[in-house]
């Protein structure tokens, strides 16, 4: 089945460690985002990628940073967590049609502790 | 500017009750709308979508019907079950068409 996966589902990792999120998509779709969902909150836009362009979101904080290798795997980087980005991690992907319908399909998230 | 609105929660409700579930949106135009669900410790699920006023999304019992006289998008399922024990969001597609606005989510809490 055509799907996102995200790994690890669930990561730990020391105040000020550097972590990696990974993201891939099997349904050769041409956006990829990452959002942020802290406890009982709704997800939260970081940024997306259409294809190679990058696009930001105006609050995005500069700890939070993204790589796109190819079409199906995207990274989400922390440079230097800090106790208030212990969050649940979600990619979701969509085709990118750019005439407002777009589904996104989101994968199974992972959970970031920081220590 | 843009936003999605849902009832608080959470909402408790017996097997088999009737459910829904308001939401409400401001957009300018008509944007897509969205209900996910999410099950504790998962990811998103897309339930529904409506792409169009008028437009009914329906799956696995649940209907939502797109409202534009009312800005509305409400979620109801005839009889629930304890496996529909989840958070519901509510979402547009912002007008660049680039990112969902989410509502807070409801908490559906489902007894037998």
């Amino acid at each position: 089945d055509a799907m996102v996966i995200q790994n690890p589902r669930y990561q730990v990792t020391q105040f000020g460690k550097p972590v990696t999120l990974s993201c891939s998509q099997t349904l050769n779709h041409n956006v990829m985002y990452w959002y942020q969902q802290k406890s009982s909150q709704a997800p939260k836009l970081l940024f997306h990628y259409y294809d190679k362009d990058f696009n930001n979101e105006a609050d995005t904080p500069d700890n939070f940073q993204s790589r796109r290798p190819n079409t199906s795997f995207c990274f989400l980087d922390i440079r230097s967590p800090g106790l208030g980005d212990a969050a649940m991690y979600l990619c979701a992907t969509s085709i990118g049609r750019g005439d407002g319908t777009d589904t996104q399909y989101f994968g199974p998230g992972t959970r970031l502790t920081v220590l | 500017g843009d936003s999605v609105t849902q009832m608080e929660g959470p909402v408790t409700l017996s097997e088999e009750a009737f459910l829904t579930i308001n939401c409400t949106y401001t957009a300018t135009g008509y944007p897509s709308l969205f209900w996910y669900v999410q099950y504790p410790g998962e990811g998103l699920q897309l339930l529904l979508k409506a792409t169009k006023a008028d437009d009914k999304g329906s799956n696995k019992g649940f209907e939502a019907t797109y409202r534009k006289e009312t800005t509305s998008f409400h979620l109801e399922k005839g009889s629930v079950q304890v496996s529909d024990s989840a958070v519901y969001f509510c979402a547009r597609l912002n007008q660049a068409g680039t990112a969902l606005i989410f509502g807070k989510g409801t908490t559906l809490s489902v007894s037998s």
